[in-house]
C-alpha cells in the first residue's frame, strides 16, 4: 500500500493569509494525487485532480503542484468559507490511499 | 443532478453482518466505476472498494478484504457492500462514491449511511 504523510495535521491561520499543505508519498505515483476538502457532517469535495487541475466551479485561490512523490496545496487569501479539513489522496494504484488530513482553523 | 442515497446503515453486534446499498441517479450508472468509503469518527477518508462498469474488475483494501463483497445491478442502479463479521473497528460513516481517481472525470459522494458495531 503507498503511505500518504500530509503536514501539518493542523494549523491556525488569519483571513487573507496563505497556506500551504504537503503531502508525501512512500512512493512514486507520478500526477496521481487529488487534493479534497471536508466540513464537519458533509462528504468531501474534489478541489485539485491530477496534482494541479482545478475542478471546476473551484476557486482559483485553491492551487496544487508536485509530481512524484512531493506535492503541495495551497490556499491564496484564506476565507472564511476555507476553515475545514483538507486531504491528499492517491490513485496512483489500488489500494487508494487518504492522507491523516490538514485542519485549517481560525487563528 | 447525480444524486448518490446510501441506506442499510445501524447498529449491529460484532460478528454481524450488514447489506449497505446505494441508489444512484441522475447519470447512466451503468458506464461507471463505483467505490464506498468509510469514515471512522475523527478520521480520514478510507477506501474500501472499487468495482468497474459491468463488474469486470474489483479490488478492496486489506482491511476489508475477505469480509466486505462489492456488487452492483445496473438495471436496479443500484451499488451494495455486504459487510461480514464485523468488527468494533469497521464502525464509521459509510459513503458511496464516483471518484475521479477512476479517470470519468467527476466527483459524487454520497450523504454517508452510519455503520456502529457493538455489542
Amino acid at each position: 500500500d503507498i503511505q500518504m504523510t500530509q503536514s501539518p495535521s493542523s494549523l491556525s491561520a488569519s483571513l487573507g493569509d496563505r497556506v500551504t499543505i504537503t503531502c508525501q508519498a512512500y512512493q512514486d505515483i507520478s500526477s496521481s494525487l487529488n487534493w479534497y476538502q471536508q466540513k464537519p457532517g458533509k462528504a468531501p469535495k474534489l478541489l485539485i485532480y491530477g496534482a494541479s487541475n482545478l475542478e471546476t466551479g473551484v476557486p482559483s485561490r485553491f492551487s496544487g503542484s508536485g509530481s512524484g512523490t512531493y506535492f503541495t496545496f495551497t490556499i491564496n487569501s484564506l476565507q472564511p468559507a476555507d476553515f475545514a479539513t483538507y486531504y491528499c489522496q492517491q490513485y496512483d494504484s489500488f489500494p487508494w490511499t487518504f492522507g491523516q488530513g490538514t485542519k485549517v482553523e481560525i487563528k | 443532478e447525480v444524486q448518490l442515497v446510501e441506506s442499510g446503515g445501524g447498529l449491529v453486534q460484532p460478528g454481524g453482518s450488514l447489506r449497505l446499498a446505494c441508489a444512484a441517479s441522475g447519470f447512466t450508472f451503468s458506464s461507471y466505476s463505483m467505490n464506498w468509503v468509510r469514515q471512522a469518527p475523527g478520521k480520514g477518508p478510507e477506501w474500501l472498494s472499487y468495482i468497474s462498469h459491468r463488474s469486470r474488475t474489483i479490488y478492496y483494501g486489506d482491511s476489508v478484504k475477505g469480509r466486505f463483497t462489492i456488487s452492483r445491478d445496473d438495471a436496479k442502479k443500484s451499488l451494495y457492500l455486504q459487510m461480514n463479521s464485523l468488527r468494533a473497528e469497521d464502525t464509521a460513516m459509510y459513503y458511496c462514491a464516483l471518484l475521479a481517481a477512476a479517470g470519468h472525470g467527476v466527483d459524487y459522494w454520497g450523504q454517508g449511511t452510519p455503520v456502529t458495531v457493538s455489542s
